[in-house]
């Protein structure tokens, strides 16, 4: 079985500019999760998708951060324009939610580097 | 909000030797979940292993145990005949939310754990 894959695994890219993060996660998992962890930190959530509908955006910085996952399979997170403190790796998990507190896999993240 | 707490960010064991790692919690809810995840220098974050709230039985899987104080909101993991392999970033997490399989989790800082040879 395929785990979750993410992509690119390391981006750099210069302040102000746009970027993209693309996650795929395992087959037949309806939840999807991103999560952002800084430098030293345990992981945060950013935002939390039941097939394409997101049921927790709370933490998600809506000024530049915006999320899709428009069929309920893949989702992309985006960051228009990128600032410096932006620089972490960003996590995707999923998991079913079919039964109770079910196991979310993690992806191999993506690490920006903001220059 | 629930916060998780891991007061130990470095710790070290000797191969084969025992070690725990401490982990509290604060929330006010009744029923919720605890893990313990690795996260080794490749990034990839691996579940080590999980507790109910509602279960007094402290769970265990193979090398790996837990000590859960419900009362005390403490959630400690002890890792026997440690390995190499176990070097790592170790975090404890907060499950909360409908109690259906989707659900937000909340981790602590993390232990960096080295094992020696």
């Amino acid at each position: 079985e395929a785990g979750v894959v993410q992509s690119p695994r390391y981006k750099i890219i210069e302040k102000k500019q746009p970027v993209a993060f693309w996650c795929n996660p395992i087959s037949g998992h309806n939840t999807l999760y991103w999560y952002l962890q800084n430098l030293g930190q345990g992981p945060e959530l950013l935002i939390r998708y039941e097939n394409e509908e997101a049921v927790d955006d709370s933490q998600l910085p809506k000024d530049r951060f915006s999320a899709e996952r428009l069929k309920g399979v893949d989702s992309t997170l985006k960051i228009q324009p990128a600032e410096l403190g932006d620089s972490a790796v960003y996590l995707c998990a999923s998991s079913h939610s079919w039964s109770s507190y079910n196991e979310q896999f993690f992806g191999p993240g993506t690490r920006l580097t903001v220059l | 909000a629930q916060t998780v707490t891991q007061s130990q960010p470095e710790m070290s064991v000797q191969e084969a030797e025992t070690v725990t790692l401490s982990c509290t919690y604060d929330t006010s809810e009744n029923n919720y979940y605890l893990f313990w995840y690795k996260q080794p220098p490749s990034r990839q974050m691996i579940l080590v292993i999980r507790q109910e709230a509602y279960k007094q039985q402290n769970a265990t899987e193979n090398r790996f145990s837990v000590n859960f104080q419900k009362a005390a909101k403490s959630f400690s993991l002890k890792i026997s005949d440690s390995q190499l392999g176990d070097t790592a970033m170790y975090f404890c997490a907060f499950g909360s939310g409908s109690g259906a399989g989707s659900y937000q989790l909340t981790f602590g800082k993390g232990t960096k754990l080295s094992v020696i040879p």
